[in-house]
């Protein structure tokens, strides 16, 4: 099974700053695909960004980005112009794209974001 | 769209008591799993169904059982509940087909084994 890693148990950030969590995961394969869920106090699980890991360019929607570094198995979470509505717990998931394995997802154990105003 | 939709909500349970978490999506995907969550262990797979009629383990599967009734309902039986199965149950589905689908989540049962 793969491994992803959140090092990170919570973090803080002010209102309207930046602020990245960290992702790292273990893995033998070439070609996989990486997600970031956020899972407000509803408990509901939202996808915020994915990354195919063959692409180069980073992703981006709104005011989330991604720094994926495929030689060094990280995948970090930034948000910009932090929003107290981003208050959350956030988590790194891999799925292998390997046929077999690419119906699972193996979930990191999350960061809790709190946001300050 | 109701999209993934789980009963209950909430659910206790005395020990040794047995219980069935439902599942349904409605956006025709392929693929649905069940997932435990735990404080500071993220979530776990405890058993997945890649398309109707088949259902694999996860990573915890001891203790459960799971039920592909079609292909909208994915069904999670415990059997003879313990307290180490205290946890909220996730259900979620994937349409499967392409590379990069995400996984769409229910909206979670907090189960409590007294």
């Amino acid at each position: 099974a793969q491994t992803v890693t959140q090092s990170q148990p919570e973090m803080s950030v002010q209102e309207a700053e930046t602020v990245t969590l960290s992702c790292t995961y273990d893995t033998s394969e070439s070609d996989y695909y990486l997600f970031w869920y956020k899972q407000p106090p509803s408990r509901q699980m939202i996808l915020v960004i994915r990354q195919e890991a063959y692409k180069q360019q980073n992703a981006t929607e709104n005011r989330f980005s991604v720094n994926f570094q495929k030689a060094a198995k990280s995948f970090s979470l930034k948000i910009s112009d932090s929003q107290l509505g981003d208050a959350a717990m956030y988590f790194c998931a891999y799925r292998s794209a390997k046929g077999g394995s690419f119906n699972k997802f193996y979930f990191g154990s999350g960061t809790k974001l709190n946001v300050k105003p | 769209n109701a999209g993934v939709t789980q009963t209950p909500k909430f659910q206790v349970l005395k020990t040794g008591q047995s219980m069935t978490l439902q599942c349904a999506q409605d956006m025709n995907h392929n693929s649905m799993y069940w997932y435990r969550q735990d404080p500071g262990m993220g979530l776990r797979l405890i058993y997945y169904s890649a398309s109707e009629g088949t259902t694999d383990k996860g990573e915890v599967p001891n203790g459960y059982n799971v039920s592909r009734l079609n292909k909208r309902e994915f069904s999670l039986r415990l059997e003879s509940a313990a307290p180490s199965q205290t946890s909220v149950y996730f259900c979620a589905s994937m349409q499967g087909t392409s590379y990069n689908s995400p996984l769409h989540f229910g909206n979670g049962t907090r189960l409590t084994v007294t």
